[in-house]
C-alpha cells in the first residue's frame, strides 16, 4: 500500500501569512491527490482535487501543486476562517489513504 | 441539494457489531459514476477510510478492516450501510458517510459530499 507522510503536524501562523503544507507519497501516484479542510465538529470539506484543481466555490487563495510523490497545499494569505486542520487524500488503485493532518493554529 | 445522514446506535459493548445507515437525499445512490463510502475519525485523531461501494455492488475495503466490514446497499430506500463486527474500544470514533465522485474526466475519485457524522462509543 502507498503510504502518505504529511508535514508539519502543527503550523502556527498569523492572518496574512503565506502557508504551505506538504504531503509525500511512498511511490509515484501521478496527480491522484486531494486536499481537505476540517473545522472542529464538522465534516471535512474538499478544497483541491487532482493535485491542483480548485473545487467549485473554494476561494482562490487556496492552491495545490505537485505530481508523482511530492505535493503542496498553499494558502496565499491566511484568513481568520482558515484556521483549521488540513488533510491530504490519495486515491491509488481504489485504495484511499489520508495524510496525518496539519493543524493551522494562531501564532 | 445532495444530503447524507448517518443513523444508528451511539453506544456499543465490546464484541458487538456496529451497524450504521446512511440515508441519501437529493440524488439516487444508483446514479452512474458515483461511489458511496464510509470514513471514521477517533476522538482527537485523524481520518481513516473504511470502505466504498458502487450501487451495482463493487466494493473496496481498507485492508486493515476488511475482515470485519460489510457495506450493504438498499436502493429501494436510497440507503447504504456499514456493519463492523467484533468492535473494541479502538473502534470508538465519529463515523462519516460520503459520496465519491470523479471531478474531472477520467480522474480519480474524491469524497465530495459528506454527512455530518455520528459518534459511536464502544465501552463495557
Amino acid at each position: 500500500a502507498v503510504q502518505m507522510t504529511q508535514s508539519p503536524s502543527s503550523l502556527p501562523a498569523s492572518v496574512g501569512d503565506r502557508v504551505t503544507i506538504t504531503c509525500r507519497a511512498s511511490q509515484g501516484i501521478g496527480n491522484a491527490l486531494g486536499w481537505y479542510q476540517q473545522k472542529p465538529g464538522k465534516a471535512p470539506k474538499l478544497l483541491i482535487h487532482g493535485a491542483s484543481s480548485l473545487q467549485s466555490g473554494v476561494p482562490s487563495r487556496f492552491s495545490g501543486s505537485g505530481f508523482g510523490t511530492d505535493f503542496t497545499l498553499t494558502i496565499s494569505s491566511l484568513q481568520p476562517e482558515d484556521f483549521a486542520t488540513y488533510y491530504c487524500l490519495l486515491d491509488y488503485n481504489h485504495q484511499w489513504t489520508f495524510g496525518q493532518g496539519t493543524k493551522v493554529e494562531i501564532k | 441539494q445532495l444530503q447524507l445522514q448517518e443513523s444508528g446506535p451511539g453506544l456499543l459493548k465490546p464484541s458487538e457489531t456496529l451497524s450504521l445507515s446512511c440515508t441519501v437525499s437529493g440524488a439516487s445512490i444508483s446514479s452512474h459514476g458515483y461511489y458511496w463510502g464510509w470514513i471514521r475519525q477517533p476522538p482527537g485523531k485523524g481520518l481513516e477510510w473504511i470502505a466504498n461501494i458502487y450501487y451495482s455492488g463493487s466494493t473496496y475495503y481498507n485492508p486493515s478492516l476488511k475482515s470485519r466490514v460489510t457495506i450493504p446497499v438498499d436502493t429501494s430506500k436510497n440507503q447504504f450501510s456499514l456493519k463492523l463486527s467484533s468492535v473494541t474500544a479502538a473502534d470508538t470514533a465519529v463515523y462519516y458517510c460520503a459520496r465519491l465522485g470523479t471531478l474531472a474526466p477520467g480522474g480519480n475519485y474524491y469524497f465530495d459530499y459528506w454527512g455530518k457524522g455520528t459518534l459511536v462509543t464502544v465501552s463495557s
